[in-house]
């Protein structure tokens, strides 16, 4: 199986700061198409993940603009560019290359 | 708006069959892949299986010998079957659509599953 592994496993951010969580796989995730297949996801407090960014770089429907997602291969980051306070939860990044589809440990963002 | 919907015991006593139900409130089941996942403390997020729309379906290799998912088109849900249960399989149990397999865009709230006596 892929192993995920994430980093930080906990993120304290001030409001309207920038944040970012990494995330690299043990395999690649790019596919001969081009794509890189690896999603972001967010838990808040209480509630079921929500689909963030698909194949790396494209947000679902209904992300907010400032979450955005990079990387290619193995290494991959999502980016917040200004942390707002509902953003607080735990960030889980997945692969989706290969069945069993696996997750990372998750990053728990916290606000300062 | 579509929604899902977990349905279940609760409590499943260790040995016997786990038996869940996810309805989707409205829309067609059509295109999509049916997916359940579970999450436990001990081991996150786990990937359990898919059914397709079209009724074939993929399992988690770790789970696959115990676990059976199917569709019920006429109403509207898909189920989960997982026998042999342990302490292991204690977890709240989720499911999820997607379009492609991955990127699950629509997810149940969840249902909290003990395997206990």
């Amino acid at each position: 199986d892929t192993v995920m592994t994430q980093s930080p496993l906990s993120l304290p951010v001030t409001p309207g700061e920038p944040a970012s969580i990494s995330c690299r796989s043990s395999q690649s995730l790019l596919h001969t198409n081009g794509h890189n297949y690896l999603d972001w996801y967010l838990q808040k407090p209480g509630q079921s993940p929500q689909l963030l960014i698909y194949e790396a770089s494209n947000r679902a429907s209904g992300a907010p603009d400032r979450f955005s997602g990079s990387g290619s291969g193995t290494d991959f980051t999502l980016k917040i560019s200004r942390v707002e306070a509902e953003d607080v939860g735990v960030y889980y990044c997945m692969q989706g290359l290969q069945t069993p589809y696996t997750f990372g440990q998750g990053t728990k963002l916290e606000i300062k | 708006q579509v929604q899902l919907q977990e349905s279940g015991p609760g409590l499943v006593k260790p040995s016997e069959t786990l038996s869940l139900t996810c309805t989707v409130s409205t829309g067609s089941i059509s295109g999509y892949y049916w997916t359940w996942i579970r999450q436990s403390p001990a081991k996150g997020l786990e990937w359990i299986g898919y059914v397709h729309s079209i009724g074939s379906t993929h399992y988690n290799p770790s789970l696959s010998s115990r676990v059976t998912i199917s569709l019920d088109t006429s109403g509207n849900q898909f189920s989960l079957k997982l026998k042999s249960v342990t302490a292991a399989d204690t977890a709240v149990y989720y499911c999820a659509r997607s379009l492609w397999g991955y990127a699950f865009d629509l997810w149940g709230q969840g249902t909290m599953i003990t395997v206990s006596s």
